[in-house]
């Protein structure tokens, strides 16, 4: 079965950093894009950007003001999202997605892991 | 970036209706469009890819339609279980940006 599982809740302070992570399975997870989505409290959802695990080859999306960093490592099949200095905006599930394709492709997310919730709070 | 407008942001409807929700690229997209279906508390799933290809296993009274930069997810005869929230994402260009959302209300 092709997935994707995330890491766990987080609670943190203005100004801590955290990475969270997505582990993929069931595929090759070199060959596909991840993508990073967020949805903040009641709102839509907000592309952040993609990465090729293949090469780390890294896009972020223009209108998402971060900043993250999204890193990957092929080697255990992980994604990952970070940040360095949290702030209370942060607050909102992070998702990850499968792109449906590898390379130069125009393919969409088939593939979603659970969500990790992100509380950043004093 | 490309952006993507969808229409309406809610609406009402009754088991058994049809149910047409609209989607608009500020650029041409080809047929690079995807429809997912959210619920409350639960990861997006996908609908349709390519603008008009039926994901496997979702039920054949979900239908989409358009290229270019028009768009539409129809559902005919809505189910108690549709209703939730939906959204497209053009995938042509790698920002991969979605709609705002049309939540389905039961009426």
């Amino acid at each position: 079965e092709v997935q994707l599982v995330q890491s766990g809740a987080e609670v943190k302070k203005p100004g801590e950093s955290l990475k969270i992570s997505c582990k993929g399975s069931g595929y090759r997870f070199s060959s596909y894009w991840i993508g990073w989505v967020r949805q903040m409290p009641g709102k839509g959802l907000e592309s952040i950007g993609i990465i090729y695990p293949y090469d780390s080859d890294t896009r972020y999306s223009p209108s998402f003001q971060g900043p993250v960093t999204i890193s990957a490592d092929k080697s255990i099949s992980t994604a990952y999202l970070q940040w360095s200095s949290l702030k209370a905006s942060d607050t909102a599930i992070y998702y990850c997605a499968r792109r449906d394709c590898g390379g130069d492709c125009r393919g969409g997310f088939d593939i979603w892991g659970q969500g990790t919730m992100v509380t950043v709070s004093s | 970036d490309i952006q993507m407008t969808q229409s309406p942001s809610s609406l009402s409807a009754s088991v058994g209706d049809r149910v047409t929700i609209t989607c608009r690229a500020s650029q041409t997209i080809s047929i690079f469009l995807s429809w997912f279906q959210q619920k409350p508390g639960k990861a997006p799933n996908l609908l349709i890819y390519a603008a008009s290809s039926l994901e496997s296993g979702v039920p054949s009274r979900f239908s989409g339609s358009g290229s270019g930069t028009d768009f539409t997810l129809t559902i005919s005869n809505l189910q108690p279980e549709d209703f939730a929230t939906y959204y497209c994402q053009q995938s042509y260009s790698s920002s991969l940006t979605f709609g705002g959302g049309t939540r389905v209300e039961i009426k």
